[in-house]
C-alpha cells in the first residue's frame, strides 16, 4: 500500500543553519506530494507541493523536489530561523478527492 | 486556498459525554474530511463527509462513535460520542476541490481533553 517515511526527529539547529528533512514514499502510480507545517498550538498549513516528477515546490525559502527515481521528496532550507520551529509533515495523495497519507512528522527546533 | 473555521477551538469534557465540532469553509468545496491527531502523533483519517449521504468511515472508526453530518457544500459536523480519555486528541477538518487545485487545506483544529 501507499506510505510515507520521514526521518525521525527532533531536529535541533542553530539559526542560519542548513536544513534537510528526508521523506521517501511508496505508492502506485504518480501521487502528488506535499509538505505541511504545524506551528505550536495551530492546525496544519500547506507549505509546498509537487504534482509530477521533477517538479520543485517552494515557499518561504523552503524547497522540495519530486524525485521519482528515488521516490523521495526531501525538504530543504538554506538558512533556518527561530520562527521555523514547528512540526513538519510529508504527505502524499495518490488520487484527488481521497485521504492524504502522512508521515509521522519531524519536529524542528531552531535556537538563536 | 480556503478559509476554514472550526468551533470550538478547544474544550475539556467529562467522560461519557458527547461533543459536536463544527467546520465551516468560506466557499463551496467538493470534499470534506475529518482527521484525528493523537498527542505527539501524525494524522489519521476518521471519515470522508459526503454531502447528502452517509459519511464514509475508515477502518477502526464507526458511525455510532463519530457521527458526521454534511448538510451542504460549506459545512460539516463531527460528534465524538460517549467520550473516554482515549478520545483526547486534536480533531481537524480539511477541504478539497477543483477550485483548490486538488490540494487539501486544513482548519485550525479542535483540541479536546477528556477527563
Amino acid at each position: 500500500g501507499n506510505s510515507v517515511t520521514q526521518m525521525e526527529g527532533p531536529v535541533t539547529l542553530s539559526e542560519e543553519a542548513f536544513l534537510t528533512i528526508n521523506c521517501t514514499y511508496t505508492a502506485t502510480g504518480y501521487p502528488s506530494l506535499f509538505w505541511y507545517v504545524q506551528y505550536p498550538g495551530e492546525g496544519l498549513q500547506l507549505l509546498l507541493k509537487a504534482t509530477k516528477a521533477d517538479d520543485k515546490g517552494s515557499n518561504k525559502g523552503f524547497e522540495a523536489t519530486y524525485r521519482k527515481e528515488t521516490t523521495s521528496f526531501h525538504l530543504e532550507k538554506g538558512s533556518v530561523q527561530v520562527s521555523d520551529s514547528a512540526v513538519y509533515f510529508c504527505a502524499l495523495n495518490h488520487q484527488a478527492g481521497t485521504a492524504l497519507i502522512f508521515g509521522k512528522g519531524t519536529t524542528l527546533s531552531v535556537s538563536s | 486556498s480556503a478559509v476554514i473555521s472550526q468551533k470550538p477551538s478547544r474544550d475539556i469534557c467529562q467522560r461519557g459525554t458527547s461533543l459536536t465540532i463544527q467546520c465551516q469553509v468560506d466557499s463551496q468545496v467538493t470534499m470534506m474530511f475529518w482527521y484525528r491527531q493523537q498527542p505527539g502523533q501524525s494524522l489519521t483519517l476518521i471519515a470522508t463527509a459526503n454531502q447528502g449521504s452517509e459519511a464514509t468511515y475508515e477502518s477502526g472508526f464507526v458511525i455510532d462513535k463519530f457521527p458526521i453530518s454534511r448538510p451542504n457544500l460549506t459545512f460539516s459536523t463531527l460528534t465524538v460520542s460517549n467520550m473516554s480519555p482515549e478520545d483526547s486528541s486534536i480533531y481537524l477538518c480539511s477541504v478539497e476541490g477543483s477550485r483548490l487545485q486538488e490540494t487539501q487545506y486544513f482548519g485550525p483544529g479542535t483540541r479536546l481533553l477528556v477527563l
